[in-house]
C-alpha cells in the first residue's frame, strides 16, 4: 500500500496565484520529510525539508506546512511562475539502519502564465 | 563538473538482450541508490548501496544485478530484458543514510522493444 499519499496528481495554477501539493502519511515514526522538484528530462532535485519538531519551514517562496497530530505535510509555493512548472515529489523516512526515502506518486503542476 | 553522471543517456534494445547502466558521482558521498522511474512518473527504490556494501534491496527481479567497484561507482547489469523493463533510470547519492539530501543523475531511458 501507498505509505504516502500525495494530492492532487495535477495541478494548474496561474501565474501570481498559489500552487498547494499535499501529502499524508501513515507511518508515525517517520521523522523527516523532503520534497523534490523534477523538471522534463532531469532527475529530481531536492527543493525544501522539514523534521517534525517544527510546524513550518520556509525557503523563499516555498513552504512546507507541518501538521503532526494530522500527519500531513503540505509545499506552498507562493506567486507561482511558469519556471515553477515541474512535477513536485514529497516523502519521508524514518530513522535507523538502512534509511530510505517512501516517495508519493508525484504532482505535475503547470503554471500558465 | 558534474556531480552524478550516467550513461547511456538512451538505451534502446531487444527483449531478451542484456545490458548495463553505468553511474559515477564525484561529491565524496558513500551511499549511492538505484531508482527505476515508470511512465507515470512513480520513483521506485531499487538497490542502495553504503560504502560498496548493499543495504537495500527492495523486491527485484533477479535479473537486476547492481555492482559497486568502489564507492563513487555504482553500475546496474539487467540480464534478458523484458518489455516492463522500459522506464528510465536513475542512480542517486548521499552522503550517509540520515536525513541528508539525495543527488539525481540525469538518467538513463530505457526502451525494451
Amino acid at each position: 500500500q501507498q505509505q504516502v499519499k500525495q494530492s492532487p496528481q495535477s495541478l494548474i495554477v496561474q501565474k501570481g496565484g498559489i500552487s498547494i501539493i499535499n501529502c499524508a502519511y501513515e507511518n508515525t515514526a517517520f521523522d523527516y520529510f523532503p520534497w523534490y522538484q523534477q523538471f522534463p528530462g532531469k532527475g529530481p532535485a531536492l527543493l525544501i525539508a522539514i523534521r517534525p519538531d517544527v510546524s513550518e519551514k520556509k525557503e523563499g517562496r516555498f513552504t512546507i506546512s507541518f501538521n503532526k497530530s494530522a500527519k500531513q505535510f503540505s509545499l506552498h509555493i507562493m506567486d507561482s511562475q511558469p519556471g515553477d512548472s515541474a512535477t513536485y515529489f514529497c516523502a519521508a523516512s524514518k530513522g535507523g539502519n538502512n534509511r530510505k526515502l517512501i516517495w508519493g506518486l508525484g504532482t505535475s503542476l503547470a503554471v500558465n502564465p | 563538473d558534474t556531480a552524478v553522471s550516467q550513461t547511456p543517456k538512451y538505451l534502446v534494445t531487444q527483449m531478451g538482450n542484456d545490458k548495463s547502466i553505468k553511474c559515477e558521482q564525484n561529491l565524496g558521498h558513500d551511499t549511492m541508490y538505484w531508482y527505476k522511474q515508470d511512465s507515470k512518473k512513480f520513483l521506485k527504490i531499487m538497490f542502495s548501496y553504503n560504502n560498496k556494501e548493499l543495504i537495500i534491496n527492495e523486491t527485484v527481479p533477479n535479473r537486476f544485478s547492481p555492482k559497486s567497484p568502489d564507492k563513487a561507482h555504482l553500475n546496474l547489469h539487467i540480464n534478458s530484458l523484458e518489455l516492463g523493463d522500459s522506464a528510465v533510470y536513475f542512480c542517486a547519492s548521499s552522503n550517509g543514510q540520515g536525513y541528508n539530501e539525495q543527488f539525481f543523475g540525469p538518467g538513463t531511458r530505457l526502451t525494451v522493444l
